[in-house]
């Protein structure tokens, strides 16, 4: 399974848009990428997934270029209640491994 | 539609004693994942389910874990005996995808253990 990359940390303020870019030099041509979002005290909960191009859900977009070594979840003006920690995840099917994740922190 | 439900959602117990944790799935969810997260890391897959066959173990200590899927709904994980390392918390999630196919998990809240 790819292995991924992603930024320790990220801090912004309230209305601002987020990206967090996450790299997966090894992904494998069956490999899709998922986005996981995850409170204290709480499991992950999933964001949105993608195989190719552009995703868009009601929270978030996913963007994905043509080589697919590299993936940026997009957060559109972002709240307080946006403070927590995001996985990229890479893998085929149900063989998710999750790394360390970034730790965003909303301020006002 | 009820989420993911685990018990307990705390449990303090003494080193080598005995520990299980339940988890109940979504309704009609095929795949169910145990995985265990320590503080500040990600979660980390032990043991995952399609229906009730286990299909992928390999990173379940067996000498002390164990886990079962009885009739491929309800499943319990149990540690015997608990080491201090092993505080931390228990992740049950499900999914209604079976291997090969892409989809979310649906995590419950887990369980938090702490072995003294």
């Amino acid at each position: 399974l790819a292995k991924t990359t992603q930024p320790i940390s990220m801090d912004s303020y309230e209305g601002q848009e987020v990206n967090i870019t996450c790299s997966h030099n090894n992904i494998a041509t069956n490999d899709y990428i998922t986005w996981y979002q995850q409170f204290p005290s709480q499991g992950p909960r999933f964001i949105i997934q993608g195989y190719k191009t552009k995703v868009t859900n009601e929270v978030a977009s996913l963007f994905i270029p043509a080589d697919r070594k590299s993936s940026t979840l997009s957060l559109p003006r972002v709240s307080l209640s946006d403070t927590a920690v995001y996985y990229c995840l890479v893998g085929e099917g149900t063989a998710l491994i999750f790394g360390k994740g970034t730790t965003l922190s909303v301020s006002s | 539609e009820a989420g993911v439900v685990q018990s307990p959602r705390y449990k303090i117990i003494e080193k080598k004693q005995p520990v299980a944790f339940w988890c109940n799935p979504i309704s009609g969810h095929n795949t169910l994942y145990w995985y265990l997260q320590n503080l500040g890391q990600g979660p980390e897959l032990l043991i995952r389910y399609e229906n009730e066959e286990a299909v992928d173990d390999s990173q379940l200590p067996k000498d002390r874990f164990s886990a079962e899927r009885l009739k491929g709904v309800d499943s319990t994980l149990k540690i015997q005996p608990a080491e201090l390392g092993d505080s931390a918390v228990y992740l049950c999630a499900s999914s209604p995808r079976l291997a090969g196919d892409s989809g979310e998990q649906f995590f419950g809240p887990g369980t938090r253990l702490t072995v003294l």
